[in-house]
């Protein structure tokens, strides 16, 4: 099936661990994000692409690094897990110029103690 | 995000309409979404207007916006217990800037 596919749907890390959070996307799509979704803050940008080998941060970067090989993989790295890093979070993907928003994937909800 | 608000919760008897508000402060935004949150799911798209509408329908739901006082409202006729979800007004230049989010609940 099309779409967004994020793993793991769970994780649960030690504090000072790392890790990647996969993401990938079969639709082609050119622009890709990954946001942390926490109680009564919505969703904030993390990182986001708008093609291979063109990534850029957003709101909360601080401890998170991405790359773009590929325009169907947008991998989320975190380098040193800390427990503010507790989240929900999504990986979302969308053509360029178009007016369909964005598709997200279901999410990993990541637990650091 | 900062940029984007709205009140985090309604209550509303089935069978109502529910109207949910946001309002946004970048004027250079091209399109303007609601999207719709079920417990444990993503982000399902419920519908967008481009910023050269003033309001689009679409079977219950009905999108109005005002460009001048940069708001946006989704109203949900016939309110079901399926409606009961998080809605998040989203704002896009070149990317989706999201409100916090309005917890709907439904009640018999």
């Amino acid at each position: 099936n099309a779409g967004v596919t994020q793993t793991p749907k769970f994780q649960v890390l030690k504090t000072g661990q790392s890790m990647t959070l996969q993401c990938a996307q079969d639709m082609n799509h050119e622009y890709m994000s990954w946001y942390r979704q926490d109680p009564g803050m919505g969703l904030r940008l993390i990182h986001y692409s708008v093609g291979a080998g063109i990534t850029d941060q957003g709101e909360v970067p601080n401890g998170y690094n991405v790359s773009r090989s590929t325009t169907e993989d947008f991998p989320l790295r975190l380098l040193s897990a800390a427990p503010s890093q507790t989240s929900v979070y999504f990986c979302a993907s969308s053509r360029d110029g178009t007016n369909y928003g964005y598709t997200f994937g279901s999410g990993t909800r990541l637990t650091v103690v | 995000g900062e940029d984007v608000e709205q009140s985090l919760f309604l209550s509303v008897r089935e069978g109502d309409s529910s109207v949910i508000n946001c309002t946004y402060t970048d004027s250079s935004s091209t399109y303007l979404y609601w999207y719709k949150q079920e417990p444990g799911a993503g982000l399902q798209l419920l519908t967008y207007i481009f910023s050269n509408m003033d309001m689009k329908q679409d079977q219950r739901l009905t999108v109005l916006l005002n460009k001048k006082d940069k708001h946006l409202s989704l109203r949900i006729a016939d309110t079901q217990t399926g409606d009961s979800a998080i809605y998040f007004c989203a704002e896009r230049d070149y990317k989706l800037s999201f409100g916090a989010g309005t917890t709907v609940t439904v009640r018999a």
